[in-house]
């Protein structure tokens, strides 16, 4: 079985502040671990996954993401926001190989204030 | 540009009525998805196909239907058995989704297409 919580319905922040969206996540095995993002009416847009290689992954935009297997967290951060950031951000897991098994969270709004 | 391509964007339907949306893609990938997202919801599974003339139901497929005539193409039915259809339609496509191919559990996903029921 696995699940995913996205802690946060919703953040704000100031353009040029940090990011933290966090995540946390159970699963009975070796997960991976993805974060999409999506704009308004819009598909989702992989940001970045992690596979068991390095525990720190960086994805695009300027996103990382740190796995932390002792807090089950894979919590997405990015140093300064920009206003192209405000988007609705989505934590997966999935603890196979087979997009079958993925398990979608709740989703994140993100406003970015200028 | 590889990618995948869902129409209408925008459709109303009424009552009663069943509705069919396109998901094209040109990606030559085995799989293809189609979620269901609700406001405040993460997407849920609606139907999956991993090869061409077979496709499988996922967790929310009552109401639903789907054919997989051509690896390119896996457009979703809306019937009038769904009870509560509005709703935002994600179509997605990925490599076979067997465990230990690399990037089968990686999607790339249409635009979208939002479906009200009048």
């Amino acid at each position: 079985a696995q699940s995913v919580t996205q802690l946060d319905s919703h953040v704000s922040v100031s353009e040029g502040t940090p990011v933290l969206l966090r995540c946390n996540y159970s699963s009975s095995y070796s997960p991976s671990l993805f974060w999409y993002v999506q704009h308004p009416n819009k598909g989702l847009q992989l940001l970045l996954k992690y596979t068991s290689a390095a525990t720190l992954v960086k994805g695009i935009n300027g996103f990382e993401a740190e796995f932390k297997k002792s807090e089950t967290s894979f919590h997405l951060t990015k140093p300064s926001a920009h206003m192209s950031d405000a988007a609705e951000y989505f934590c997966v897991v999935s603890s196979s190989g087979s997009a079958r098994q993925l398990t979608f969270g709740s989703g994140t709004q993100l406003t970015v204030l200028p | 540009d590889g990618g995948i391509t869902q129409s209408p964007k925008y459709l109303f339907r009424k009552e009663g009525q069943n509705v069919t949306l396109s998901c094209e893609q040109n990606l030559n990938h085995d799989a293809m998805y189609w979620y269901r997202q609700d406001p405040g919801q993460g997407l849920r599974l609606i139907y999956y196909s991993q090869i061409v003339n077979d496709f499988q139901k996922g967790d929310i497929a009552e109401g639903y239907s789907v054919s997989r005539e051509k690896k390119e193409s896996f457009p979703l039915t809306v019937t009038s058995a769904q009870k509560n259809p509005t709703a935002f339609y994600l179509c997605a496509s990925s490599l076979r989704g067997a465990s230990g191919v690399s990037g089968a559990n990686v999607l790339t996903f249409g635009a979208g297409s939002r479906l009200t029921v009048l």
